[in-house]
This record gives structure tokens, sequence and C-alpha cells, in this order.
């Protein structure tokens, strides 16, 4: 099966600076990365997420990087405010319709 | 923006019986999904659904558990004799039917065995 790991499990960033995840993946089948966002108590949310036959994908201050070679995707988070304080989880998938395979996720935490 | 709603938001049970935990996927999604995150760990998969059946399922997912589609809105998952290690938070997620759809999460229901 696939076997996901995220580098670091902690970033402490200050306010305004740049943050960058990333998200290691096992099975060359994969096609789909997606980045999602938990706040402590809620639900994952869809923040981002690229498709295998592009390289790279940017939605404001969010962007997404793929390298399918080197079989890594990295989330990245420029000019960091407070509120991008959560846990933050890649979750590849092999299968167009099937599961996603959840990284330990990252904990960032932005102080002012 | 459509949502995936899940009943109820908090379930407190005693070991060994039984619960039902439920969701309302996106109205026109196809493709529905449980999910189990024990607190301060990471979302872990248990079982899809596409079709009226089960497309894949963990090895969590077992004779335990059981899904279901009653009607054409509500999804459900039941844990025949829960045990403690049951505790977690359940998420219900859905997504579309073309591929490589992002699949949209609901609240979830914190689960509680006592």
């Amino acid at each position: 099966g696939e076997n996901v790991e995220q580098h670091p499990s902690t970033l402490s960033v200050q306010e305004g600076d740049s943050a960058v995840i990333k998200c290691t993946y096992s099975d060359s089948a994969s096609n789909y990365f997606p980045w999602y966002k938990q706040e402590l108590g809620k639900r994952p949310q869809l923040i981002i997420d690229i498709r295998s036959n592009v390289g790279e994908k940017k939605d404001q201050r969010i962007a997404v990087t793929l390298n399918k070679t080197a079989k890594h995707f990295s989330l990245h988070i420029t000019e960091t405010q407070p509120e991008d304080s959560a846990v933050y989880f890649c979750a590849p998938k092999t299968d167009s319709w099937g599961k996603l395979q959840f990284g330990a996720g990252t904990q960032v935490v932005v102080t002012p | 923006e459509p949502e995936v709603t899940q009943t109820p938001s908090h379930q407190v049970t005693q070991m060994g019986q039984e619960v039902i935990l439920r969701c309302v996927p996106i109205s026109n999604h196809l493709y529905f999904y449980w999910y189990r995150q024990i607190l301060g760990q990471k979302v872990e998969f248990l079982v899809s659904f596409y079709n009226n059946e089960i497309s894949e399922k963990s090895e969590i997912f077992d004779d335990q558990f059981s899904v279901e589609r009653p009607d054409g809105s509500n999804f459900t998952l039941k844990i025949r004799s829960t045990k403690l290690e049951d505790s977690a938070m359940y998420f219900c997620a859905s997504s579309g039917g073309a591929s490589n759809q992002p699949q949209h999460f609901g609240d979830g229901t914190r689960l509680s065995i006592l």
C-alpha cells in the first residue's frame, strides 16, 4: 500500500514569513495530490489540489508543487497570517475514485 | 455552497452497544466515504461506497462495521458492538462522479465509548 510521510511534523513561523511542508509518497501510480487544513475540532478542509499532469498550481497565498519523478509534493504558504495556524495533511490518491491516504500531519503555528 | 452534513455531532455510548452515525452527502455526489480520526492522530480510511455497494474497505472495517444508503439522501455507518478503542471522530466525505474530484468532508461525529 501507499506509504505517506510529511515533514516537518511541526513548523513555527513568524507572521509574514513563508511556510513549506513536504509530502513524500511511495506509490508511483498516485495521480491526485490534495492538501487539507484542519483547525482544532473541525473537519479537514481542502485548500488546494493538483493532478499528476501538472507541476505547479497557485491560489493566492497558497501553492502546491509536484515532483512525480522524486515522488513528493509540497505545500507553500506565503505571507503567513495567524489564521493559517492549523494542522495540514497531505493525502495522495492512486485510484481516481478511491481513498485518500493521509499523512501524519504538520502542526503549523504562526506567531504575530 | 453545498455541504456534507453529519448527525449527531457527539454520541456517547456504553461499550457493547450499537451505534449508528448518519451522513447526508452533497446531493449530486456519487462516491461516499467514512474516515475516522483518533484524537491527535491522522485521518484513517474506513470504507468507500458507490452504486449501493462497498468499493473498498480497510482492515479497521471489520465485521462489527457496516454501511448503508437506506434512501436517496442518507449514508449511515453502523458499529454493531462498540469497543473502547472505537472512540474517535468519524468523518463522512463525498465526491462527484468524474475522476479525481475533491472529497468534501462533513463536520464529523465525535464518538465516545464508556
